[in-house]
């Protein structure tokens, strides 16, 4: 199986803009889960879709929101950037099932906010 | 809140030798995974382990193996015979089990250097 695939690999915006990622899950998964990693906080949770359905929520500021479609791609928008919304933003996809439940990731997103 | 603490920021060995990484974990739940993934210089997170708090015994994986002690709330990795391509950062991980809360709440991480 094609393992979870993330687009683009490398972004630079500058601050005030908006930016879209893009994730495709594991063919078979239904959840996809967003975390950012920065040198400073580490590896945080933004949210997990499942179904189309935001199904939990990290703890960030409005300005990041999400989607699931119908095939269970995940896009994650950020709206007003900021310079510290520069970080490595990575998905995971997983059955979303309450047992035997195991996350696969991408190979992340870099965005670089100038 | 469920909060894991790896505290060894770094480590260091030769390839071949053995080298445990310590996690602890602090959580009310009773039902949760524990994870260890490794990332290395390319970002890709990979998954290293996994054990269920239900079970007793340890996970292993080839070279990699966990020493879970639920009671203590803690979740130690052992890598035998290392190999240079074992060098990366690596995180340890919790899950609750409940659907719906099921994020990932990561350590800090250890940088982990395999010497030749």
């Amino acid at each position: 199986k094609a393992g979870v695939t993330q687009t683009p690999r490398y972004l630079i915006k500058t601050r005030g803009q908006q930016v879209t990622l893009s994730c495709s899950p594991i063919s078979g998964h239904r959840s996809v889960s967003w975390y950012q990693q920065t040198p400073g906080q580490g590896l945080q949770f933004l949210f997990e879709y499942f179904s189309e359905t935001q199904r939990n929520k990290g703890n960030f500021p409005g300005r990041f929101s999400g989607r699931q479609f119908s095939n269970s791609r995940s896009e994650m928008n950020v709206s007003t950037l900021e310079l510290g919304d520069s970080a490595l933003y990575l998905c995971a996809s997983s059955l979303g099932r309450g047992d035997t439940d195991t996350q696969y990731f991408g190979p992340g997103t870099r965005l670089t906010v100038l | 809140a469920q909060t894991v603490t790896q505290s060894q920021p770094e480590m260091s060995v030769q390839e071949a030798e053995t080298v445990t990484l310590s996690c602890t974990y602090d959580t009310s739940e009773s039902n949760y995974y524990l994870f260890w993934y490794k990332q290395p210089p390319s970002r890709q997170m990979i998954l290293v382990i996994r054990q269920e708090a239900y079970k007793q015994q340890n996970a292993t994986e080839n070279r990699f193996s966990v020493n879970f002690q639920k009671a203590a709330k803690s979740f130690s990795l052992k890598i035998s015979d290392s190999q240079l391509g074992d060098t990366a950062m690596y995180f340890c991980a919790f899950m609750n089990q409940k659907l719906g809360a099921q994020k990932l709440v990561f350590g800090q991480g250890t940088r982990l250097t395999i010497n030749p």
